[in-house]
């Protein structure tokens, strides 16, 4: 299986600040990665998809960027509606694998 | 505008298989270009991919949880349902079913139910 491996696993930052979140996988899965945000008590929402494309309605104040093993997801500027888990989850090969998230938290 | 709605019992006893039902508005279960799958949770960690089904009853299962783990689709009523038998308290989670439609070269879980909270007790 492909471990997926988030750092940090909780970001205190500010609103306004931007934050960078990295995810790092045991073995290369191109470009196959997704990262998503999760409220608590809701469904996860997908942010990003084939590691830097931009799903539809999602703000572009997120991006995402890296191929083979290493991947970032980035805020530009934090917004209040932000604070909130991220996952990211290779769909390269089964079983497909999730990170074990990074919670956002307001400093 | 595409909805899954995930039901089924939300106290199952020990040993006994848990039965979930995923039924989708806004799109075909029949349609090629998206695949279906159930992912779960269990309270307060993180996501686990349980499985995934094709409109032509293929699937594939992750291999922890294969031996107990059947997703079937029913096309008339345009729904997947997930079976996971022999169950424990491991097994005590929220289950979401989610599309994983086609997206720039392949297929990304892009679409997720609300969840439904299964407690295995007796």
């Amino acid at each position: 299986d492909i471990q997926m491996t988030q750092s940090p696993s909780t970001l205190s930052a500010s609103v306004g600040d931007r934050v960078t979140i990295t995810c790092r996988a045991s073995l290369s899965i191109s470009s196959w990665l997704a990262w998503y945000q999760q409220k608590p008590g809701k469904a996860p929402k997908l942010l990003i998809y084939k590691a830097s494309n931009l799903e539809s309605g999602v703000p572009s104040r997120f991006s995402g960027s890296g191929s083979g093993t290493e991947f970032t997801l980035t805020i530009s500027s934090l917004q209040p509606d932000d604070f909130a888990t991220y996952y990211c989850q290779q769909y390269d090969s089964y079983p497909y694998t999730f990170g074990q998230g990074t919670k956002l938290e307001i400093k | 505008q595409l909805q899954l709605q995930e039901s089924g019992p939300g106290l199952v006893k020990p040993s006994e298989t848990l039965s979930l039902t995923c039924s989708v508005s806004g799109d075909s279960i029949s349609s090629s270009s998206n695949y279906w799958g159930w992912i779960r949770q269990p309270p307060g960690k993180g996501l686990e991919w349980i499985g995934t089904t094709y409109y032509d009853g293929t699937t594939d299962y992750n291999p922890p949880l294969k031996s107990r783990t059947t997703i079937s689709v029913d096309t008339p009523n345009n729904q997947f349902s997930l079976n996971l038998s022999s169950v424990t308290a491991a097994d005590t989670a929220v289950y979401f079913c989610a599309r994983r439609g086609f997206k720039n070269g392949w297929h990304v879980f892009d679409s997720w139910g609300q969840g439904t909270q299964v407690t295995v007790s007796s």
